[in-house]
């Protein structure tokens, strides 16, 4: 499995544009997460994922942020507008749940978005 | 909800010499407790995790112990090697109906050669 893939790597936009996210999990994962991370915050979490449905989104920060998941394949985390403060490392991560015991969360390699 | 306090926020040992990160954490219904190292620009992996029903898990190098009466658990690395240079965060989760990881804030650890 080539593990979880996230596009884009890099991004660079400017204030006020919308940026859109994409995240693909590992096959056959039920559990999908989004974090951020900043040297202030560290590594937060935005919202997670079962089995497609938003299960908590406590993490994201204003109504500017939406994540959809429209299938168990592909998840995109959504900013709009885009502020410079939004600048961050975003990652997505997924883990499975086997015999009712939750395994390891496989992170994917991260976007870093600039916002100017 | 879960908050996971770690520490110290950096650490820089010698190498061949031993390195300690400590973490508390303050929900006592937490009963599986990660570690990842995140290297430069790199995603966290995990290299080790424990559950609640044991106290010590080690491998090769590293190790985990818990207390879950004191309501801590701490990464214990020996032998230290430049290698083992990275961030490490500790992280607690309940096992059933929340998935959710509070991770600590991070250690930046320098092995000096």
């Amino acid at each position: 499995d080539a593990g979880v893939i996230q596009s884009p790597r890099h991004e660079v936009t400017e204030m006020g544009q919308e940026v859109t996210l994409r995240c693909k999990p590992i096959s056959g994962h039920d559990y999908l997460f989004w974090y951020r991370q900043t040297m202030m915050r560290g590594l937060e979490l935005l919202i997670y994922f079962n089995n497609n449905v938003p299960i908590d989104d406590s993490g994201m920060p204003e109504d500017r942020f939406s994540a959809k998941m429209p299938n168990a394949s592909f998840s995109t985390l959504k900013i709009q507008p885009s502020e410079p403060r939004d600048s961050a490392v975003y990652f997505c991560a997924s883990s499975s749940t086997g015999t009712g015991v939750p395994n390891e969360q496989y992170f994917g390699p991260g976007t870093r978005l600039t916002v100017t | 909800g879960e908050n996971v306090e770690q520490h110290p926020s950096t650490l820089s040992v010698q190498e061949g010499d031993s390195a300690v990160i400590k973490c508390t954490y303050s929900d006592s219904a937490s009963n599986y407790f990660p570690w990842y190292k995140q290297e430069l620009g790199k995603r966290p992996q995990l290299i080790i995790d424990i559950r609640s029903n044991v106290g010590e898990k080690k491998d090769q190098r590293i190790a985990v112990t818990l207390n879950k009466t004191a309501k801590h658990f701490s990464l214990h690395i020996t032998e230290t090697q430049p290698e083992d240079s990275a961030v490490y965060f500790c992280a607690a989760r309940r096992n059933f109906g929340n998935e959710k990881l509070t991770f600590g804030t991070g250690t930046r650890l320098t092995i000096i050669p």
